[in-house]
């Protein structure tokens, strides 16, 4: 079946450490998002990936970091200078970066909880 | 830029009853628009999506919605609501070039029976 995986389901992060969250996709989609969604404000997009090798910054990019090394994978690392980073983590890819009509498709999310 | 407004957090309906989730949206072109639905600690799942020709669009499990250029809403209903059909759902706009999603808040729909 093609989709879209994130893993883990459930991340607990002491704070000052740096966490990778997982995002693979087998639909041979181009582009790849990262959203960040809290209670209350739907979702907001964190970064973005049209092309393998490059991305770009979202409205809210202060405090992460992407790799986008493969077609299928597009890795987000929350790092310790996120300064509120428990929040419910949301990736979805599309066929093209370029079209607005395109869906993007989501996965099933990681909850990232900072003890 | 983009803008997309979800009036009424919370929604409740009778089983049954008529289901109306409101959006209204801002931009200098028509956009793209979509309804999605989220389940409880679960992704968003497309229910339907506006882009080019007959504005009544019809999605998964009975919903459909209308754009209306000139009111800029594309309000989500469904004739009857289940109790399946609690859960979140947003509203989003992309531009006519690029495919960035601009969300509205959610609307939190609850059935009663």
């Amino acid at each position: 079946d093609g989709g879209i995986t994130q893993s883990p389901k459930y991340l607990f992060r002491k704070e000052g450490q740096n966490v990778t969250l997982s995002c693979e996709q087998n639909l041979n989609h181009d582009a790849m998002y990262w959203y960040r969604q809290d209670p209350g404000q739907g979702l907001r997009l964190i970064y973005y990936s049209q092309i393998v090798n490059d991305f770009q910054k979202g409205d809210i990019a202060e405090g992460y970091s992407v790799s986008r090394e493969k077609k299928e994978s597009f890795p987000l690392t929350v790092t310790s200078a996120q300064k509120n980073p428990t929040a419910f983590y949301l990736c979805a890819s599309s066929n093209s970066g370029t079209r607005g009509a395109d869906t993007q498709y989501f996965g099933p999310g990681t909850r990232l909880t900072v003890l | 830029a983009q803008s997309v407004t979800q009036l009424g957090s919370h929604v409740s309906v009778s089983e049954g009853a008529l289901v109306l989730l409101r959006c209204n949206y801002s931009s200098s072109v028509p956009p793209y628009l979509f309804w999605y639905v989220q389940y409880p600690n679960q992704g968003l799942q497309l229910l339907l999506k506006y882009t080019t020709g007959a504005t009544l669009v019809k999605g998964i499990n009975g919903f459909e919605a209308e754009f209306k250029k000139s009111e800029t809403s594309f309000h989500l209903t469904k004739p009857s609501a289940h109790m399946s059909d609690a859960a979140e759902y947003f509203c989003a706009v992309s531009r006519n070039t690029g495919n960035q999603f601009y969300f509205g808040t959610g609307t939190s729909l609850t059935v009663i029976p």
